[in-house]
């Protein structure tokens, strides 16, 4: 089936660094979405986007946070500067189009922060 | 603000069981609703999904959705070890927005 990839698979970083997130959606995708696991628990909203802008985002979705799509590249989460309470599991998704469609999921990029 | 709360929060069945999994929701605008399965280290997959009133089944899988009351749930039957699983449900708004549930952990014992 398509595939959602994610570059890293686990990053470690020290408190205070930034950090960029890296995921490769499926390609005819048009709907994005990064969220943030812990503990292999709840599945927790971050932010979704759609055509270049940001279309929702949680409140766990710090001022510290940013996401982008240059030029149709990867859909990147950026942490700057990041804190002890980041260490997670951070998932990337995405969908086809606006109707009930599956939204795919990566295999996550387990961060660390030390 | 969308709440979505999983019941319950483990369950162990023995193998060939039939097995109910249960979701709340707080939005009645809620358009989609899905189950998701993740295994451990690995990424949620979409089981199944419906938008209407009524049950929908899949091979050994049910869903059942009853927006009135704001629940709907995930039946298997002749559960199986390889079932074994957190199973996620999922609720999506107008604006696309996907709310997961806390989860369930699934024990299928052989």
């Amino acid at each position: 089936g398509p595939k959602v990839l994610q570059i890293p698979s686990h990053q470690i970083i020290d408190m205070g660094q930034m950090v960029t997130l890296n995921c490769d959606p499926v390609s005819n995708h048009l709907y994005f979405y990064w969220y943030k696991q812990i503990l292999g628990q709840q599945m927790e909203f971050l932010v979704n986007f759609y055509n270049g802008k940001v279309m929702e985002k949680s409140k766990l979705f710090k001022d510290q946070f940013s996401v982008e799509r240059p030029d149709g590249s990867y859909f990147t989460l950026k942490i700057q500067p990041t804190a002890l309470e980041d260490s997670a599991v951070y998932f990337c998704a995405s969908r086809v189009g606006q109707a009930n469609t599956e939204v795919f999921f990566g295999k996550g990029t387990r961060l660390t922060v030390v | 603000q969308q709440n979505v709360q999983q019941s319950p929060e483990s369950l162990i069945v023995p193998e060939g069981a039939r097995t109910s999994l249960n979701c709340t929701f707080s939005d009645s605008a809620s358009q989609y609703f899905w189950w998701y399965r993740q295994h451990s280290g690995k990424a949620p997959k979409a089981l199944m999904s419906i938008f209407s009133n009524g049950e929908k089944e899949e091979g050994r899988f049910t869903i059942h959705l009853n927006k009135a009351s704001l629940h709907f749930s995930l039946h298997i039957r002749d559960s199986q070890p390889s079932d074994s699983a957190l199973y996620l449900c999922a609720v999506r708004a107008r604006t696309g927005k996907l709310t997961f549930g806390d989860g369930t952990v699934l024990t299928v014992k052989p």
